[in-house]
């Protein structure tokens, strides 16, 4: 089955150091795989997506993300964390449809 | 450009009501998805809809319905409501002809049922 895990809830971490937030997946064939973020009471805003080619993928606001395809992993990088950054984060593999993780808080201290 | 836009914003209804939340999408956009996202949770697909078809659907059960009108916009309804109905449904749009699938996602309908 076709499946994305995020093993943590949240993720804190000061402002200026690099933020990690962890993804893996588990499909069959080449994925699809997406970043998507979420602020309080809004909609998803699109950070990211690996398609194929350089396993770096550089996004909006900053962020990036690493394509693993030996571990199945697609972790979102930042060089240095915003307190604006605190969001909810949510990754996600395409196939026929998008499957997505049950999301990271972010929360990024003063 | 207009992104995907969502009405209304909120909604309160009562067990065993019928509810319709609206969608349109992203300028340029022919294909519109539903999400419904509980409290906590990560959003789940519910279905898709292209060329006024339903291409996709996931484990949802038959009282979610949908539609696609001619200019792409979309209804999803909900029949006989549960208090677990109660959550966040969100549309989102993108182009059929792109391989991505590249979603972009409206603000949402909150949907409380009491």
């Amino acid at each position: 089955a076709q499946s994305v895990a995020q093993p943590e809830d949240q993720v804190n971490v000061a402002e200026g150091n690099p933020l990690t937030v962890k993804c893996t997946y588990s499909v069959s064939g080449n994925p699809y795989l997406f970043w998507y973020v979420q602020y309080p009471n809004r909609g998803l805003q699109f950070l990211l997506k690996y398609i194929t080619g350089d396993n770096l993928v550089k996004g909006s606001y900053g962020f990036e993300a690493e394509f693993n395809k030996s571990q199945t992993s697609f972790h979102l990088k930042k060089p240095s964390a915003l307190v604006s950054d605190s969001a909810l984060y949510f990754c996600a593999v395409k196939t026929d449809k998008l499957i997505f993780g049950t999301g990271t808080r972010l929360q990024v201290f003063p | 450009d207009a992104g995907v836009t969502q009405s209304p914003t909120h909604l309160i209804k009562t067990r065993g009501q019928q509810v319709t939340l609206r969608c349109s999408p992203k300028s340029g956009h022919d294909t519109v998805s539903w999400y419904q996202q509980a409290l906590g949770q990560g959003p789940q697909f519910i279905f898709q809809y292209y060329e006024e078809e339903e291409r996709q659907r996931g484990n949802f059960p038959d009282r979610f319905s949908g539609h696609q009108f001619p200019n792409y916009s979309s209804e999803l309804n909900v029949n006989a409501l549960l208090l677990g109905d109660s959550a966040l449904y969100l549309c989102a749009s993108s182009l059929m002809r792109l391989s991505s699938h590249e979603q972009y996602f409206g603000p949402g309908t909150r949907l409380t049922v009491t």
